[in-house]
Protein backbone atom coordinates (compact mmCIF):
# COMPACT_ATOMS: atom_id res chain seq x y z
CA UNK A 1 0.00 0.00 0.00
CA UNK A 2 2.74 2.84 0.87
CA UNK A 3 4.11 4.62 3.19
CA UNK A 4 5.13 8.45 3.60
CA UNK A 5 7.27 8.84 6.60
CA UNK A 6 8.35 12.78 7.04
CA UNK A 7 11.52 14.39 8.44
CA UNK A 8 11.48 15.66 12.44
CA UNK A 9 11.10 18.72 13.86
CA UNK A 10 12.70 22.21 13.33
CA UNK A 11 13.14 24.85 15.04
CA UNK A 12 13.86 28.29 12.56
CA UNK A 13 14.76 31.91 12.57
CA UNK A 14 12.49 34.64 11.35
CA UNK A 15 13.94 34.93 7.37
CA UNK A 16 15.50 31.43 7.44
CA UNK A 17 14.57 28.70 4.91
CA UNK A 18 13.19 25.18 5.70
CA UNK A 19 13.54 22.07 4.28
CA UNK A 20 10.87 18.98 5.14
CA UNK A 21 11.46 16.29 3.41
CA UNK A 22 8.65 13.17 2.77
CA UNK A 23 10.25 9.86 1.94
CA UNK A 24 8.19 7.60 -0.37
CA UNK A 25 7.54 3.46 -0.14
CA UNK A 26 5.65 0.58 -0.59
CA UNK A 27 4.56 1.95 -3.92
CA UNK A 28 6.12 3.60 -7.72
CA UNK A 29 7.63 6.79 -6.73
CA UNK A 30 7.21 7.95 -9.64
CA UNK A 31 3.33 6.96 -10.71
CA UNK A 32 1.84 9.32 -8.02
CA UNK A 33 1.55 13.34 -7.21
CA UNK A 34 2.54 14.44 -3.79
CA UNK A 35 1.09 17.53 -2.30
CA UNK A 36 1.60 19.20 0.40
CA UNK A 37 -0.92 20.63 3.50
CA UNK A 38 -0.12 22.81 6.64
CA UNK A 39 -1.83 23.33 9.51
CA UNK A 40 -1.25 26.18 12.24
CA UNK A 41 -1.26 25.48 15.91
CA UNK A 42 -5.19 25.07 16.66
CA UNK A 43 -6.62 26.14 12.79
CA UNK A 44 -7.26 24.26 10.08
CA UNK A 45 -5.64 22.62 7.03
CA UNK A 46 -4.12 25.32 4.25
CA UNK A 47 -3.53 23.79 1.28
CA UNK A 48 0.25 24.62 -0.13
CA UNK A 49 1.52 22.83 -3.58
CA UNK A 50 1.60 19.96 -5.66
CA UNK A 51 4.57 18.05 -7.62
CA UNK A 52 4.11 15.83 -10.46
CA UNK A 53 6.37 13.45 -9.03
CA UNK A 54 7.06 11.69 -12.63
CA UNK A 55 8.20 15.06 -14.29
CA UNK A 56 8.50 17.69 -11.81
CA UNK A 57 6.06 20.06 -12.50
CA UNK A 58 4.97 22.02 -9.68
CA UNK A 59 1.79 24.08 -9.00
CA UNK A 60 1.44 26.39 -5.85
CA UNK A 61 -1.02 27.86 -4.03
CA UNK A 62 -0.85 31.92 -4.66
CA UNK A 63 0.19 32.98 -1.02
CA UNK A 64 3.10 30.59 -1.23
CA UNK A 65 4.62 31.78 -4.51
CA UNK A 66 8.11 32.60 -4.77
CA UNK A 67 9.05 31.24 -1.05
CA UNK A 68 7.70 27.45 -2.16
CA UNK A 69 9.66 24.91 -3.76
CA UNK A 70 9.75 21.44 -4.08
CA UNK A 71 11.88 18.78 -5.55
CA UNK A 72 12.00 15.37 -5.88
CA UNK A 73 15.36 12.62 -5.56
CA UNK A 74 14.26 9.41 -7.40
CA UNK A 75 17.35 7.61 -5.91
CA UNK A 76 16.20 8.10 -2.18
CA UNK A 77 12.77 8.00 -3.09
CA UNK A 78 12.34 11.70 -1.45
CA UNK A 79 9.95 14.50 -1.89
CA UNK A 80 11.52 17.32 -0.64
CA UNK A 81 9.40 20.60 -0.10
CA UNK A 82 11.72 23.85 1.07
CA UNK A 83 9.75 27.45 2.30
CA UNK A 84 12.28 30.25 2.74
CA UNK A 85 12.16 33.75 3.94
CA UNK A 86 10.59 32.08 7.17
CA UNK A 87 7.90 34.37 9.25
CA UNK A 88 6.22 33.27 12.38
CA UNK A 89 2.92 32.62 11.21
CA UNK A 90 4.74 29.95 9.40
CA UNK A 91 4.91 27.94 12.71
CA UNK A 92 2.30 24.86 11.68
CA UNK A 93 2.57 20.96 11.14
CA UNK A 94 3.49 20.22 7.38
CA UNK A 95 2.12 16.97 5.87
CA UNK A 96 2.82 15.79 2.62
CA UNK A 97 0.06 13.18 0.88
CA UNK A 98 -0.31 10.97 -2.06
CA UNK A 99 -2.68 12.47 -4.74
CA UNK A 100 -4.31 9.24 -5.97
CA UNK A 101 -4.69 10.43 -9.51
CA UNK A 102 -4.60 13.38 -11.15
CA UNK A 103 -7.25 14.45 -14.01
CA UNK A 104 -6.24 16.87 -16.78
CA UNK A 105 -9.36 19.48 -17.46
CA UNK A 106 -10.42 19.73 -21.03
CA UNK A 107 -12.78 22.13 -20.32
CA UNK A 108 -11.01 24.19 -17.74
CA UNK A 109 -7.62 23.68 -19.12
CA UNK A 110 -5.93 22.51 -15.65
CA UNK A 111 -5.08 19.35 -14.00
CA UNK A 112 -7.05 18.56 -10.88
CA UNK A 113 -5.97 16.67 -7.90
CA UNK A 114 -7.93 13.35 -6.84
CA UNK A 115 -8.13 12.26 -3.15
CA UNK A 116 -5.44 12.63 -1.03
CA UNK A 117 -5.33 9.10 -0.05
CA UNK A 118 -2.32 8.91 1.33
CA UNK A 119 -0.38 11.07 4.34
CA UNK A 120 2.72 11.79 6.36
CA UNK A 121 3.11 11.35 10.06
CA UNK A 122 3.13 15.20 9.70
CA UNK A 123 6.73 17.99 10.66
CA UNK A 124 6.57 20.35 13.53
CA UNK A 125 8.33 23.71 12.08
CA UNK A 126 8.30 26.10 14.76
CA UNK A 127 9.74 29.65 13.61
CA UNK A 128 10.42 31.98 16.29
CA UNK A 129 13.19 34.73 17.00
CA UNK B 1 -11.77 33.04 -3.36
CA UNK B 2 -14.13 29.99 -2.59
CA UNK B 3 -15.02 29.67 1.12
CA UNK B 4 -16.61 26.50 2.37
CA UNK B 5 -18.89 27.38 5.83
CA UNK B 6 -19.41 24.50 8.37
CA UNK B 7 -21.74 23.82 10.52
CA UNK B 8 -21.76 23.31 13.49
CA UNK B 9 -18.46 24.27 14.69
CA UNK B 10 -18.80 21.36 17.52
CA UNK B 11 -20.79 18.82 17.95
CA UNK B 12 -21.14 16.33 21.29
CA UNK B 13 -23.05 13.01 20.38
CA UNK B 14 -23.71 9.97 22.08
CA UNK B 15 -22.65 6.66 21.16
CA UNK B 16 -25.21 5.35 18.73
CA UNK B 17 -26.86 7.94 18.33
CA UNK B 18 -26.36 10.15 14.30
CA UNK B 19 -24.32 13.27 13.69
CA UNK B 20 -24.45 15.52 10.98
CA UNK B 21 -22.37 17.85 9.59
CA UNK B 22 -23.36 20.51 7.10
CA UNK B 23 -20.56 22.35 4.08
CA UNK B 24 -21.78 25.51 2.28
CA UNK B 25 -19.99 26.29 -0.80
CA UNK B 26 -19.94 30.49 -1.57
CA UNK B 27 -20.04 29.10 -5.65
CA UNK B 28 -21.21 25.69 -7.34
CA UNK B 29 -18.85 22.53 -6.83
CA UNK B 30 -20.43 21.17 -9.88
CA UNK B 31 -18.63 20.71 -13.37
CA UNK B 32 -19.78 20.64 -16.46
CA UNK B 33 -18.10 17.04 -16.66
CA UNK B 34 -20.98 16.26 -14.14
CA UNK B 35 -18.82 15.84 -11.67
CA UNK B 36 -19.03 17.66 -8.01
CA UNK B 37 -15.93 17.58 -6.47
CA UNK B 38 -16.63 18.27 -2.87
CA UNK B 39 -14.90 15.66 -0.19
CA UNK B 40 -14.45 14.71 3.25
CA UNK B 41 -11.71 14.38 5.40
CA UNK B 42 -11.72 13.56 9.35
CA UNK B 43 -8.27 14.20 11.48
CA UNK B 44 -8.23 12.44 14.96
CA UNK B 45 -6.48 13.44 17.47
CA UNK B 46 -2.64 13.63 17.18
CA UNK B 47 -3.34 11.80 13.84
CA UNK B 48 -3.22 13.49 9.69
CA UNK B 49 -6.00 13.65 7.74
CA UNK B 50 -8.02 10.95 6.38
CA UNK B 51 -9.89 10.77 3.31
CA UNK B 52 -13.93 9.80 3.97
CA UNK B 53 -15.65 10.82 1.39
CA UNK B 54 -14.50 11.56 -2.31
CA UNK B 55 -17.22 13.44 -4.82
CA UNK B 56 -19.82 14.02 -2.41
CA UNK B 57 -20.86 10.87 -2.12
CA UNK B 58 -18.55 7.97 -2.40
CA UNK B 59 -16.91 6.42 0.69
CA UNK B 60 -13.10 5.73 0.27
CA UNK B 61 -11.92 2.28 0.73
CA UNK B 62 -12.34 1.04 4.20
CA UNK B 63 -14.94 3.39 5.13
CA UNK B 64 -17.62 2.13 7.14
CA UNK B 65 -20.68 2.45 6.08
CA UNK B 66 -21.79 4.74 8.30
CA UNK B 67 -20.39 7.32 7.28
CA UNK B 68 -22.31 9.10 4.26
CA UNK B 69 -22.10 12.06 2.27
CA UNK B 70 -24.58 13.60 0.30
CA UNK B 71 -25.91 17.12 -1.52
CA UNK B 72 -25.58 19.04 -4.37
CA UNK B 73 -24.42 22.66 -5.63
CA UNK B 74 -23.57 24.79 -2.86
CA UNK B 75 -24.91 22.82 -0.08
CA UNK B 76 -23.50 18.98 1.14
CA UNK B 77 -23.75 16.80 4.47
CA UNK B 78 -21.64 14.17 6.27
CA UNK B 79 -24.27 11.93 8.26
CA UNK B 80 -22.55 9.33 10.60
CA UNK B 81 -25.91 6.67 10.91
CA UNK B 82 -24.55 5.59 14.37
CA UNK B 83 -21.46 7.19 16.15
CA UNK B 84 -18.57 5.14 17.59
CA UNK B 85 -15.78 6.56 20.39
CA UNK B 86 -13.63 6.01 17.14
CA UNK B 87 -15.26 8.94 15.33
CA UNK B 88 -13.88 11.53 17.67
CA UNK B 89 -11.59 14.63 15.07
CA UNK B 90 -12.25 17.11 13.33
CA UNK B 91 -14.01 16.78 10.21
CA UNK B 92 -13.30 19.24 7.16
CA UNK B 93 -14.81 19.66 3.73
CA UNK B 94 -12.86 20.19 0.65
CA UNK B 95 -13.14 21.36 -2.43
CA UNK B 96 -11.55 21.17 -5.86
CA UNK B 97 -13.36 22.67 -8.93
CA UNK B 98 -12.67 26.30 -8.23
CA UNK B 99 -8.64 25.83 -8.96
CA UNK B 100 -5.67 26.53 -8.37
CA UNK B 101 -5.99 26.28 -4.47
CA UNK B 102 -7.93 23.91 -3.09
CA UNK B 103 -10.16 24.87 -0.13
CA UNK B 104 -11.09 23.65 3.11
CA UNK B 105 -13.72 24.29 5.55
CA UNK B 106 -12.44 25.76 8.33
CA UNK B 107 -13.24 21.97 10.09
CA UNK B 108 -15.95 20.31 12.82
CA UNK B 109 -14.79 18.85 15.69
CA UNK B 110 -16.94 15.83 16.92
CA UNK B 111 -16.98 14.68 20.33
CA UNK B 112 -18.34 11.69 22.27
CA UNK B 113 -20.79 12.39 25.10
Amino acid sequence: QGQLVQSGTEVKKPGASVVVSCKVSGYDFSSLPITWVRQAPGQGLQWMGWINVYNGHTDVAQEFQGRLFMTTDTSTTTVKMEMTSLRSDDTAIYYCARVSQIRFDYTWGTTRLDVFDMWGQGTVVIVSS
Amino acid sequence: DIVLTQTPLSLSVTPGQPASISCKSSQSLLHSDGNTYLYWYLQRPGQPPQVLIYEVSNRFSGVPDRFSGSGSGTDFTLKISRVEAGDVGVYYCMQSLHLPSYTFGQGTRLEIK
